[in-house]
């Protein structure tokens, strides 16, 4: 079955860092990897996707990496800024199946 | 913004009465689906439809019950609520299984 297991689960660091979350997942059959961002009080939105023929996608301060064989993927944010603190959400599998998510801080 | 809405937004109920909650989109978009979301736990599928009349089970079924008689209307029932099921829901669509899905604003369900 489908399973997504995200890591960590709270991320705290400094504007201008770099910011790494990564998901693995259990079904192989899977190729549409979605990441989500909801701020405070708001609904999910759709930041990046990666599909299976790829192995990374970039969108100005974001990217994501994929690695089938390993099985996972990651979500990258660089020079990150105040307005980044959310929490973030993977997904995966027919059903969408989404990951625990991951609270990031950016101090100021 | 993708064309959805979700009714009501917020809801108090009492145990043990049924509520439905319902989600409507206007983009035509054959998947559906219903979560919940607890905070710990992110956001975990109840239901969801792949069509008219056609849905299934997710991760946390047991209680819900869903109905989807016209390609816009997605229908989440509790048959008798328990304070177990206070939680925000959130409807979402998606245009396939490979596409992103889309949002409604989430409704907040307390159950005293």
């Amino acid at each position: 079955g489908e399973n997504v297991e995200q890591h960590p689960s709270t991320l705290s660091v400094q504007e201008g860092d770099s910011a790494v979350i990564k998901c693995t997942y259990s079904d192989s059959a899977s190729n549409y990897f979605p990441w989500y961002k909801q701020e405070l009080g708001k609904r999910p939105q759709l930041i990046i996707d990666i599909r299976s023929n790829v192995g990374e996608k970039k969108d100005q301060r974001i990217a994501v990496t994929l690695n089938k064989t390993a099985k996972h993927f990651s979500l990258h944010i660089t020079e990150t800024q105040p307005e980044d603190s959310a929490v973030y959400f993977c997904a995966e599998g027919f059903k969408t199946i989404f990951g625990a998510g991951t609270r990031l801080f950016v101090k100021a | 913004d993708a064309g959805i809405t979700q009714s009501p937004r917020h809801k108090v109920t009492e145990t043990g009465t049924p509520v439905t909650l319902r989600c409507h989109q206007t983009e035509n978009h054959r998947y559906m689906y219903w979560y919940r979301q607890d905070p710990g736990h992110g956001l975990r599928l109840i239901h969801y439809s792949y069509g008219v009349k056609d849905t299934d089970k997710g991760e946390v079924s047991d209680g819900y019950s869903v109905s989807r008689s016209k390609t816009e209307d997605f229908l989440l029932t509790l048959e008798s609520a328990t304070s177990s099921q206070t939680s925000v829901y959130f409807c979402a669509i998606g245009a396939g299984t490979n596409s992103p899905l889309h949002f409604g604003n989430g409704t907040r369900l307390t159950v005293t």
